[in-house]
C-alpha cells in the first residue's frame, strides 16, 4: 500500500499570509505513460464532507479560488494557500489514487487563523 | 447538479449487520465508479470500498474485506454497502463519493455526500 504522510499536523497563519502544507507518498504516484501525478487535495470544514480542491497534483477544480495551488511530482507535493482567508480554516487532506486498492489519504493538516 | 444522499446508518450491536444506501442524481450514474469512505469521530479519512460503473469490478480495504459488500443498482441510480460482522472499530460517518472522471476506477472523488453515521456499540 502507498502510505501518505503530511506535515505539519497543524499550522496557524495570519489572515492574508501564506500557508504551506506538505504531502509525501511512500512511492511515486507519477504514471509514466501519461506523465500525470495521481495526487489530489481536499478541504474539510467542520461538519461538512470533504471538498475536492486540486487533482493531478496541480489542477484546480472548477470554482476553487486561485489562492489555492498545488505543486510537486513523484513523491513530494505541496498545497499552498497564497493569502489565507477566514473561510479557509479547515483540515486539508492529500490523497493518492495511483494505486487502487487501496486509495489512501494523508492524516490531514489542520489550518487555523493566528 | 450532482447530488448524493446516503441513508441506512444507525446504532447496531457488535456482530450485527447494516445496509447503507446512496441515492445519486444529476449525472449519468452508470459511467462513474463510486466509492465509500469513512471517518471515525475526530479522525481522518479511510477509503472503504469502490465499484466500477458497470458493477463488474469491486475493491475493498483490508480492514473490511470479507465483511462488507459493495454493490450498485444502475436502474435505480443507487449505491449500496452491506456491512456484516460489525465491530466497534467500524463506528464512523460513512460517505458516498463519486469518481471525478468517467469510466476511471483510479480516481479522486467529487463530490461527496453528507454521510450517514454508523455506531457499533453494545
Amino acid at each position: 500500500d502507498i502510505v501518505m504522510t503530511q506535515s505539519p499536523d497543524s499550522l496557524s497563519v495570519s489572515l492574508g499570509e501564506r500557508a504551506t502544507i506538505n504531502c509525501k507518498s511512500s512511492q511515486s504516484v507519477l504514471y509514466s505513460s501519461n506523465n500525470k501525478n495521481y495526487l489530489a487535495w481536499y478541504q474539510q470544514k467542520p461538519g461538512q464532507p470533504p471538498k475536492l480542491l486540486i487533482y493531478w497534483a496541480s489542477t484546480r477544480e472548477s470554482g476553487v479560488p486561485d489562492r489555492f495551488s498545488g505543486s510537486g511530482s513523484g513523491t513530494d507535493f505541496t498545497l499552498t494557500i497564497s493569502s489565507l482567508q477566514a473561510e479557509d480554516v479547515a483540515v486539508y487532506y492529500c490523497q493518492q489514487y495511483y494505486s487502487t486498492p487501496p486509495i489512501t489519504f494523508g492524516p490531514g493538516t489542520k489550518v487555523d487563523v493566528k | 447538479e450532482v447530488q448524493l444522499l446516503e441513508s441506512g446508518g444507525g446504532l447496531v450491536q457488535p456482530g450485527g449487520s447494516l445496509r447503507l444506501s446512496c441515492a445519486a442524481s444529476g449525472f449519468t450514474f452508470t459511467t462513474y465508479a463510486m466509492n465509500w469512505v469513512r471517518q471515525a469521530p475526530g479522525k481522518g479519512l479511510e477509503w472503504v470500498s469502490g465499484i466500477s460503473g458497470s458493477g463488474a469490478s469491486t475493491y475493498y480495504a483490508d480492514s473490511v474485506k470479507g465483511r462488507f459488500t459493495i454493490s450498485r443498482d444502475n436502474s435505480k441510480n443507487t449505491l449500496y454497502l452491506q456491512m456484516n460482522s460489525l465491530i466497534t472499530e467500524d463506528t464512523a460517518l460513512y460517505y458516498c463519493a463519486k469518481g471525478r472522471q468517467e469510466w476511471e476506477v483510479n480516481n479522486c472523488f467529487d463530490p461527496w455526500g453528507q454521510g450517514t453515521l454508523v455506531t457499533v456499540s453494545s
